[in-house]
This record gives structure tokens, sequence and C-alpha cells, in this order.
């Protein structure tokens, strides 16, 4: 079982839409989950993180967080082509003690057509 | 501020040679990551630094890969020799500290191709 495993991509939504972005992790001892876009050929950039169960909000993303099913999601409200990247869940292992060393989901690739 | 800076930007080898990346964290970062992206998959950390010593190389095959980060500053990702497999896109990150991964930057990543 991977550690960290997203939903398989992908996703094609049109403009102005909600995309959701799933993953489920392995580690129940896991305390901080990261969610990172990346454009085609560039590196990974944060866009949210969250520790605590429930919903984080940031503009247009929504991070959502249930620890009790080992579950983080990542909503796009109004979605843009500009949104068109792939996504990354990361997650610390291991909370205090993995010295923040993140595992990374394999990534969704999120398509908004016009 | 500057962000984390890596060189090349790209590079082409045939399997069997040697090659070599560097990377210089944004100043102050005392947590320096490797990770290694292949295609299609989400990055994999390699190596961990905290100053100059080594927290985690788990993952690094020891036999060809090797990193070093003599004064706590810039670092070196080896590989010798390459394999096909090999063929990656290396991402150097950094952080103030170690855990503080709101605080975590990555650079542009040297992209290998290892014919």
């Amino acid at each position: 079982q991977k550690e960290v495993e997203q939903n398989s991509g992908p996703l094609s939504v049109p403009e102005g839409a909600i995309a959701s972005l799933n993953c489920t992790y392995s580690d129940r001892g896991s305390q901080s989950f990261f969610w990172y876009r990346q454009y085609s050929g560039k590196s990974p950039e944060l866009i949210m993180f969250i520790y605590s169960n429930g919903d984080k909000e940031d503009g247009r993303f929504t991070a959502q967080l249930n620890k009790a099913s080992q579950y983080v999601s990542l909503l796009i409200r109004d979605s843009q082509p500009s949104d068109s990247a792939t996504y990354l869940c990361a997650v610390d292992p291991a909370g205090g003690t993995s010295y923040g060393k993140l595992t990374f989901g394999q990534g969704t690739i999120l398509t908004v057509h016009p | 501020e500057a962000g984390v800076a890596q060189s090349p930007r790209y590079k082409i080898i045939e399997k069997r040679q040697s090659v070599a990346f560097w990377c210089n964290p944004i100043s102050g970062h005392a947590t320096l990551y490797w990770y290694q992206q292949i295609l299609g998959q989400g990055p994999k950390l390699l190596i961990q630094f905290q100053n100059n010593g080594v927290v985690d190389d788990s993952q690094l095959p020891k036999d060809r890969f090797s990193a070093e980060r003599l004064k706590g500053v810039d670092s070196t990702l080896k590989i010798q020799p390459a394999k096909l497999e090999d063929s990656a896109v290396y991402l150097c990150a950094s952080s103030p500290l170690p855990g503080a991964n709101e605080k975590l930057f990555f650079g542009s990543g040297t992209q290998l191709s290892v014919l």
C-alpha cells in the first residue's frame, strides 16, 4: 500500500466549476498535510497546509482534513484555466519526530477548460 | 529574498557517466533536502541535511549516489555511475528548521536525461 495516495487523474472540469482533489495516507500518526501545485516543467509551490481536523479556507482554496478516515482533500472553487496543473498531496508521516520529511503522493493532473 | 538556486538546469549524459548537481539554499535555511522526481510521480526524498550533518539518507542509493554540504550552506549531489533509471528531475529544497514545512521552498530543479 502506498503511503500517500491521490485520486487517479487526469481530472477535467469546466471553468467556474469546483475541482475536488483527494488524498489518503497510511500513517495514522501523521500530523501535518500539504498541498502543492506544480505547473509543467516547474517546481512544486505550496498552496495550502492543514494540521487540524476540519476545513481551512484561503481564497478559492479549501483544504479538508479527516484524521479518523486518514483523508485530506483540496477544493478549488470557481476554477480557472490558470489552475491547470499537477496537484501534489504531501504528508509529514510521523509528526514532530520525522524531522520534517515529507512523503508525496503521485499527483493529480487537473485541467480546467474554458 | 532570493530563492533556492540550482544548476545546471538541464543535463544529458550517457549511462555509466558521472554527473553532479549544485544547490544553494535560501540564506539562513539550516535544513536542505534533495528530492528525485521521476516523470509522472511525486518527489521522493533522497537525503536531508541539518546544517552540514546528514539527518536522513535512508532512500539514497549509496552505491552510486553521494551528497555533501561541507560548510552548511550549499550542497552537491553526485551520481556515479549513472543508470537509465536515474533520468528524473532533481529538486533541492530548503527550510529554516526541520519540520517547518510551511516554509519549505523548492528550487527550479535539474532535469537529468541518461541515454
